[in-house]
């Protein structure tokens, strides 16, 4: 089984800061099976990233993603007010897909 | 528009078996390109995939869950099931059914999990 590790368990912040989410591997992970969610109270996760760097339809595009093998990060260029919620990682190149234990995002 | 929808108990007894079901409309459910999965968060906890079957039948299941598990498919009414038996308080959890969806266009091959439902609660308690 893959196990996806994320840093920092919870991130403060302030509107309009640049943020950089990491998440890591515990083995190789094919870059086509590699997304990435934003999850807020109450509500399903939201895919914002697939295939490592591919934005999901609607996503803004202060939301990027990049990385390959076992290093991947998702990157917003300016946090915007909604975007503080929990980011999970998940790979699923891979039975058992696995996602990672989340980072939260909140206000400083 | 494809949405999904979870049905089924709220409450289930300790060693019973919990059974959901996942409508999907505004689309089909038969196609070579979508795997349909089942995937449960406990309270204050991460995620975790429990499984997936497709239009065909053929499923894969999480080790740490498949002798207890079983999903399945019902083309004719555009649903699919998750079956998990011999329950504990350790199963209660949101449960979420969600699509997988992968094709080739002109930008190359596309493969995410972008559909989910509004997610059912499962409480696992006498």
């Amino acid at each position: 089984e893959i196990v996806l590790t994320q840093s920092p368990g919870t991130l403060s912040l302030s509107p309009g800061e640049r943020v950089a989410l990491s998440c890591r591997a515990s083995q190789s992970v094919r870059s086509s099976y590699f997304a990435w969610y934003q999850q807020k109270p109450g509500q399903a996760p939201r895919l914002l990233i697939y295939g490592t760097s591919r934005r999901a339809s609607g996503i803004p595009d202060r939301f990027s993603g990049s990385g390959s093998e076992t290093d991947f990060t998702l990157t917003i260029s300016r946090l915007e007010p909604e975007d503080f919620a929990v980011y999970y990682c998940q790979q699923y190149g891979s039975s058992p897909f696995t996602f990672g234990p989340g980072t939260k995002v909140d206000f400083k | 528009q494809v949405q999904l929808q979870e049905s089924g108990p709220g409450l289930v007894k300790p060693s019973q078996t919990l059974s959901l079901t996942c409508s999907v409309s505004g689309g089909s459910i038969s196609s070579d390109s979508y795997a349909w999965n089942w995937i449960r968060q406990p309270a204050g906890k991460g995620l975790e995939w429990i499984g997936r079957v497709y239009s065909s039948g053929g499923t894969n299941y999480n080790p740490s869950l498949q002798s207890r598990v079983t999903i399945s498919v019902d083309t004719s009414n555009n649903q699919f099931s998750l079956n998990l038996s011999s329950v504990t308080a350790a199963d209660t959890a949101v449960y979420w059914c969600a699509r997988r969806y992968y094709y080739f266009d002109t930008a190359g091959y596309h493969d995410a999990f972008d559909i989910w439902g509004q997610g059912t609660v499962v409480t696992v308690s006498s």
